[in-house]
């Protein structure tokens, strides 16, 4: 059984670029959460998807943007890329099931993206 | 709101010692509380989740945790650190079925240091 896979696992861009990061979440889950996670802190939640819809956004500028397909695979992606968005990014999915739960209990994350932007 | 402070930035003990580690949190609501280990080059994952049940949850590889509402903490315990259990460490906290955001919050990470 297949946990949640990210791609790819390192990346550098340069400032003002575009960047796309790629999510699968593990089998059975419907729920995407993408978080960054800046050197020496903890994870920030970013936005979460569920039913190909974003459900819940975190303080995160409108550069930040995502996708989730049919099969529940997701996409993160950041427009104008600034040096401070040097981070891991992390994704994490989970099982809201029929109707949206609202618990997120058990979240399981992938080994995340690593972006450097010089 | 919900937010959680981990204290210490680093802990360091001997392998065979108690390891402890701080999480005060703070919430309107009554909250669900988690810990996660992450290890080098890998995603979090998860030790153990207060969820309104026992107020002493026992987690994976030996951890366990105290729900303390007078004292606001959720503080992480192990009887005998091994070499194994170096990582960061991160506290979390979210709103549970009372009310209150579902999106785990999480603290800025302890590092746990495990000497020979």
């Amino acid at each position: 059984d297949a946990g949640v896979t990210q791609s790819p696992t390192h990346l550098i861009k340069t400032r003002g670029q575009q960047v796309t990061l790629r999510c699968s979440p593990k089998s059975g889950h419907d729920t995407v959460s993408w978080y960054q996670q800046a050197l020496g802190q903890g994870p920030q939640f970013i936005f979460q998807y569920y039913e190909e819809e974003e459900r819940q956004r975190g303080n995160f500028p409108d550069r930040f943007s995502g996708h989730q397909y049919p099969n529940y695979s997701s996409e993160l992606n950041v427009n104008a890329l600034l040096l401070g968005d040097s981070a891991l990014y992390l994704c994490a999915s989970s099982l809201l099931g029929q109707g949206g739960g609202r618990t997120n209990e058990k979240l399981f994350f992938g080994s995340g993206t690593q972006l450097s932007v010089l | 709101a919900q937010s959680v402070t981990q204290l210490g930035s680093h802990v360091s003990v001997s392998e065979g010692a108690l390891v402890l580690l701080r999480c005060n949190y703070s919430s309107s609501v009554p909250p669900y509380l988690f810990w996660y280990v992450q290890y080098p080059n890998q995603g979090l994952q998860l030790l153990l989740k207060y969820t309104s049940a026992a107020t002493l949850v026992k987690g994976i590889n030996g951890f366990e945790a105290e729900f303390k509402k007078s004292e606001t903490s959720f503080h992480l315990t192990k009887p005998s650190a091994h070499m194994s259990d170096a990582a960061e460490y991160f506290c979390a906290v979210s709103g549970g079925a009372s009310g209150g955001s579902y999106i785990p919050t999480f603290g800025r990470g302890t590092s746990l240091i495990v000497h020979p």
